[in-house]
């Protein structure tokens, strides 16, 4: 069974960093792309950051680039977001998620969600 | 950035009615879209991939269709824990969301 499990959620102070860590389980984790997903409170779902298979080419939405940095350890199936800088517009729930297979990209497997709240 | 517009904003039907949620692209994603479901405090489930293929496990009512930049989700017969945010997203040049489509039933 695929399991996603975000951790490292809490809150920051503006400016402030926080590092979230998705562990993943039930598939072969070096052949899966992987991405983080946020809700803001009251606003709907905006990707956030992408990462190929071997942790090489990220991807990132204009309002993170330059802030946060995505990585991934395939030896340990984890999935890493540093985020810095933070900004109060940045406090969500932070998903981390799949796709349905390697050659399948539709995003069917997600973690349960990691708050972030940024705020003094 | 594609910007994904989606239609109606609500939707509110009564149960065995039909739904058909729009989602229009600002440019050309062929089919590289997908619809998710979104209720509170769950994470999202994939329903549709690739504008057309059904997710594993998603009742037969729910279908896709559409290519380029004009995109429908149809629910055929709706029942109540259809209740929720439809929100639909592209791939096709980075990944985007559009801004959801409540269904109220």
């Amino acid at each position: 069974e695929v399991q996603l499990v975000e951790s490292g959620g809490g809150l920051v102070q503006p400016g402030g960093s926080l590092r979230l860590s998705c562990a993943a389980s039930g598939f072969t984790f070096s052949d899966y792309w992987m991405y983080w997903v946020r809700q803001a409170p009251g606003k709907g779902l905006e990707w956030v950051a992408s990462i190929n298979r071997d942790g090489v080419d990220h991807y990132y939405v204009d309002s993170v680039r330059g802030r946060f940095v995505m990585s991934r350890d395939n030896a340990k199936n984890s999935l890493y977001v540093q985020m810095n800088s933070l900004r109060a517009e940045d406090t969500a729930v932070y998903y981390c998620a799949t796709d349905l297979s390697p050659m399948v990209r539709g995003w069917a497997y997600w973690g349960q969600g990691a708050q972030v709240t940024v705020s003094s | 950035e594609i910007v994904l517009t989606q239609s109606p904003a609500t939707l509110s039907l009564s149960p065995g009615e039909r739904a058909t949620l729009s989602c229009r692209a600002s440019q050309s994603i062929n089919s590289y879209l997908a619809w998710f479901q979104l209720k509170p405090g769950q994470a999202p489930r994939l329903l549709i991939y690739d504008a057309s293929s059904r997710a594993t496990g998603i009742p037969a009512r729910f279908s896709g269709s559409g290519s380029g930049t004009d995109f429908t989700l149809t629910i055929s017969s709706l029942e109540p824990e259809d209740s929720a945010l439809y929100y639909c997203q592209q791939r096709s040049n980075a990944w985007t969301f559009g801004q959801g489509t409540k269904v109220e039933i």
